[in-house]
């Protein structure tokens, strides 16, 4: 059973753009969540995160927004660049001591 | 700095054929995992370590075996490959787990392992 659901395996979006990277998640244990970025023949890394204490954290271009009640969260990308074409992971943490539950990822690409 | 290192890049193995994928890092990192990530999916976690001489199965550990003698090595082994395993696998660290303190998982370039 998938616990953080990436239901759209891709997005396309114009350079300069908002781009928009949904996530849900079934477990309502989850406490703090996190976005990865991976490029490619590499390892993900981290990008962005947020406890469920927060609505929104921000950080440059990155804004993670997070729904508690809908059990959302999304990820904005204002504006998009073409370096950010990468495959995006949403992460969930319940509790301390707990490890990481992944999503399957979305591909992003921005179009020059 | 090195962060996460881990061996080999690819390998092709045959079915029955026995592997170790290497890991070490540099960070002084007490806890280390690996993960697996099949086509289409996300990382799904396969064994993990509190600190050396503990180990811990994750979501998928059928099939593998690890080991933790050092802070800095983490080895996972196929003993018996089967198709099945054929994945990326991603060995990762981090200072602590629960990452309420804003603390980051850093994770290796990934193995590339192909079970024919």
């Amino acid at each position: 059973d998938q616990q953080v659901k990436q239901n759209s395996p891709s997005l396309s979006v114009q350079e300069g753009r908002i781009s928009i990277l949904n996530c849900d998640y079934t477990n309502s244990m989850f406490d703090y969540f996190l976005w990865y970025k991976k490029y490619p023949a590499e390892g993900p890394t981290f990008l962005i995160s947020i406890s469920s204490i927060k609505d929104k954290n921000e950080d440059g271009r990155f804004t993670v927004f997070l729904n508690k009640s809908a059990k959302h969260l999304s990820l904005h990308i204002v504006p998009s660049q073409p370096g950010d074409s990468a495959v995006y992971f949403c992460a969930a943490i319940a509790g301390a001591n707990s490890k990481l539950t992944f999503g399957k990822g979305i591909t992003l690409s921005v179009r020059p | 700095n090195a962060g996460v290192t881990q061996t080999p890049k690819f390998r092709i193995l045959k079915i029955g054929q026995s592997m170790t994928l290497q890991c070490t890092q540099d960070m002084n990192h007490n806890y280390m995992y690996w993960y697996r990530q099949d086509p289409g999916m996300g990382l799904k976690l396969i064994y993990y370590s509190v600190g050396a001489g503990i180990t811990d199965k994750g979501e998928v550990p059928n099939g593998y075996n690890v080991s933790r003698s050092t802070t800095e090595d983490f080895p996972l082994r196929l003993e018996l490959a089967a198709p099945s395993q054929t994945s990326v696998y991603f060995c990762a660290s981090s200072y602590r787990t629960g990452l309420h303190s804003g603390n980051t998982i850093y994770f290796g370039e990934g193995s590339w392992l192909t079970v024919v």
